[in-house]
């Protein structure tokens, strides 16, 4: 079965630190990937997302992925951290089929320390 | 501005009575979903419809109705047969297709009493 995880629940950082966000899929097909981030008692607002091509993507914020398909992990990361990103941040994986449906991961919190 | 609206963003309602979450798009999208958020579980697919007047169980249909009457519409019903009913509802609307973005209204905080 299609899955997503993000091993790790809960990370703290240091204001200007740069920061890697784990992701990893279990999918038999190509996936979609994608990186969405929640502010408290908010909507998802998309990051960036891979469909093909270039394996590093660039998204808004300042933040990258890259998909290795070797690992089936798509991490996210970005060089400095600023106090705003502080969020919870959700590894998304879309299902071909032309059904649209994502499989989501648990999310990763993020602290961000002054 | 178009987007996705979901009102009310707070709702409270007693056990055993039924509940409508309103979700709006006027992106134009073909397809709706609608999401359960649980602390600790990521988001979990109640519904989709990819077209109107048609929508598909997700992964946690059960105790949960849906329709889809107008391409802007798309609301859900909270029955009493869902067991634990409280949480953070999401909609989301995509273009259509496997490899369109989805994109969230701001949720509705449903806790039933």
């Amino acid at each position: 079965a299609q899955s997503v995880t993000q091993p790790d629940i809960h990370i703290t950082v240091s204001e200007g630190a740069s920061l890697e966000l784990r992701c990893n899929y279990s999918y038999g097909a190509t996936p979609y990937l994608f990186w969405y981030v929640q502010s408290p008692g908010q909507g998802l607002q998309l990051l960036l997302k891979y469909f093909s091509g270039d394996t590093l993507v660039q998204g808004i914020k300042g933040f990258e992925a890259e998909f290795k398909r070797s690992q089936s992990s798509f991490n996210l990361r970005k060089p400095s951290v600023h106090w705003s990103d502080a969020a919870e941040y959700f590894c998304a994986v879309g299902l071909s089929g032309n059904t649209g449906k994502l499989i989501f991961g648990q999310g990763t919190t993020l602290q961000v320390k002054p | 501005d178009g987007g996705i609206t979901q009102s009310p963003k707070y709702l409270f309602r007693k056990e055993g009575q039924n509940v409508t979450l309103s979700c709006e798009q006027n992106l134009n999208h073909d397809a709706m979903y609608w999401y359960r958020q649980d602390p600790g579980q990521g988001l979990r697919l109640i519904y989709y419809s990819q077209i109107v007047n048609d929508f598909q169980k997700g992964d946690i249909a059960e105790g949960y109705s849906v329709s889809r009457e107008k391409k802007e519409s798309f609301p859900l019903t909270v029955t009493s047969a869902q067991k634990n009913p409280t949480a953070f509802y999401l909609c989301a609307s995509s273009a259509q297709g496997e490899a369109d973005t989805q994109y969230f209204g701001p949720g509705t905080r449903l806790t039933v009493l």
